[in-house]
């Protein structure tokens, strides 16, 4: 069955970096894409940029350019989403989900504090 | 970028009675649309794509319609599972985005 399966929630400081992975099964991994969406507390749903596992190619919305990199690893069938300058408004619930929405990872909470 | 807006921002309804959602794109996404729904604590659940075809296991009392820029969903018998929040999102073009939301609660 299809799975992804991302790290654990992570406490950051202001300014740092965060690395959350995605690591999928049950399908074959180069073959659909892998978007990342975020949740702050009480707020609504923001897509954030999608990875084609199949070469590497990337998209990102605009507000985040600059900011995240996806990346990912066909050997252990995982992506990653690395958001940096971290401020308080990216504290949120960071989720991964395979192209058509149909499977999405648990969610990450990345908690950004001083 | 496409702005989606979704109407009502809550919606009360006793369970049994029929709910109808509403979501608007700033401009056409032709039949790209899908609608979830959330729980607290949960990832969203995907139940409509292609604005009118329900995702695996979804039951039939979900239905979604419309084309271009004005969809809905409509629930027609609610049950206790159902009161949610639920969320459009176009795929027509890259960014993708998402409706601001509509919470089902009951009346």
């Amino acid at each position: 069955q299809v799975q992804l399966v991302q790290s654990g929630a992570e406490v950051k400081r202001p300014g740092a970096s965060v690395k959350v992975s995605c690591k999928a099964s049950g399908y074959i991994f180069t073959s659909t894409y892998l978007h990342w969406v975020r949740q702050a507390p009480g707020q609504g749903l923001e897509w954030m940029g999608i990875i084609n596992p199949d070469g590497g190619t990337t998209y990102y919305k605009q507000k985040f350019q600059g900011r995240v990199t996806l990346t990912r690893d066909t050997s252990s069938s995982t992506v990653y989403m690395e958001l940096s300058g971290l401020r308080s408004e990216d504290t949120a619930v960071y989720y991964c989900a395979k192209e058509g929405g149909e499977y999405w990872g648990q969610g990450t909470l990345v908690t950004v504090s001083s | 970028e496409i702005v989606m807006t979704q109407s009502p921002a809550t919606l009360s309804v006793s369970p049994g009675e029929r709910a109808t959602l509403s979501c608007r794109a700033s401009q056409s996404v032709s039949n790209y649309l899908s609608w979830y729904q959330q729980k607290p604590g949960q990832a969203p659940r995907l139940l409509i794509y292609d604005a009118s075809t329900r995702a695996t296991g979804i039951p039939a009392r979900f239905s979604g319609s419309g084309s271009g820029t004005d969809f809905t969903l409509t629930i027609s018998s609610l049950q206790s599972a159902d009161f949610a929040v639920y969320y459009c999102q176009q795929y027509n073009s890259w960014p993708l985005t998402f409706g601001g939301g509509t919470k089902v609660e009951i009346k």
